[in-house]
């Protein structure tokens, strides 16, 4: 069974411009997670799709923003760049039925970097 | 609020000895808790979790950690370290009503000294 695949795995991109990547779950998984991970401020949660609604949020401003389609991918996206986004973005997908269970299944991430 | 607390953010220890990697944990709620691992370059792999039942949890590699409520703790053990332990390890919590909204610790790097 092929793991969770994130697009692309690295790229750099400049202050103000936006970003979207990529993240198609584990076949079967409906929910998609996504979390921020920098050496300061650790792991941190951005959201979580379920049938394409978001179900819960993080505390990150607007312009971090994710959308799941019917076939269960889901895309992020950050506009207006900012170098604190630097960072490496994980998914995650859950075999979940309502509620989740917190078993995570994580992809390898895609690191931003943002000069 | 949840949170959680790893105790030591470097953590060595020799080939066959025991791993001991501490988490102490602050919830409102009955907590639902995990260790992830990851290593290098790579997304984070669920080690083990306790949701309800059984206070003594098993995981994957021979790991092992014991839910404590009136300590507040959640230790991570392993009898006898192996070189390929060596990885990051995060301790989380979540609760019912969001299970997939995991609060992570700052992660434990362990190292085996062979």
């Amino acid at each position: 069974k092929a793991g969770v695949t994130q697009t692309p795995r690295y790229l750099i991109k400049t202050r103000g411009q936006q970003v979207t990547l990529s993240c198609s779950p584990i076949s079967g998984h409906r929910s998609v997670s996504w979390y921020q991970q920098t050496p300061g401020q650790g792991l941190q949660f951005l959201f979580e799709y379920f049938s394409e609604t978001q179900r819960n949020k993080g505390n990150f401003p607007g312009r971090f923003s994710g959308r799941q389609f019917s076939n269960s991918r889901s895309e992020m996206n950050v506009s207006t760049l900012e170098l604190g986004d630097s960072a490496l973005y994980l998914c995650a997908s859950s075999p979940v039925g309502s509620g989740g269970t917190g078993e995570l299944f994580f992809g390898e991430g895609s690191r931003l970097t943002v000069l | 609020a949840q949170s959680v607390t790893q105790l030591g953010s470097h953590v060595s220890v020799s080939e066959g000895a025991l791993v001991l990697l501490r988490c102490n944990y602050s919830s409102s709620v009955p907590p639902y808790l995990f260790w992830y691992v990851q290593y290098p370059n790579q997304g984070l792999q669920l080690l083990l979790k306790y949701t309800t039942g059984a206070t003594l949890v098993k995981g994957i590699n021979g790991f092992e950690a014991e839910f404590k409520k009136s300590e507040t703790s959640f230790h991570l053990t392993k009898p006898s370290a192996h070189m390929s332990d060596a990885a990051e390890y995060f301790c989380a919590v979540s609760d019912r009503t969001g299970a997939n909204n995991l609060f992570f610790g700052t992660g434990t790097r362990l190292t085996v000294i062979p």
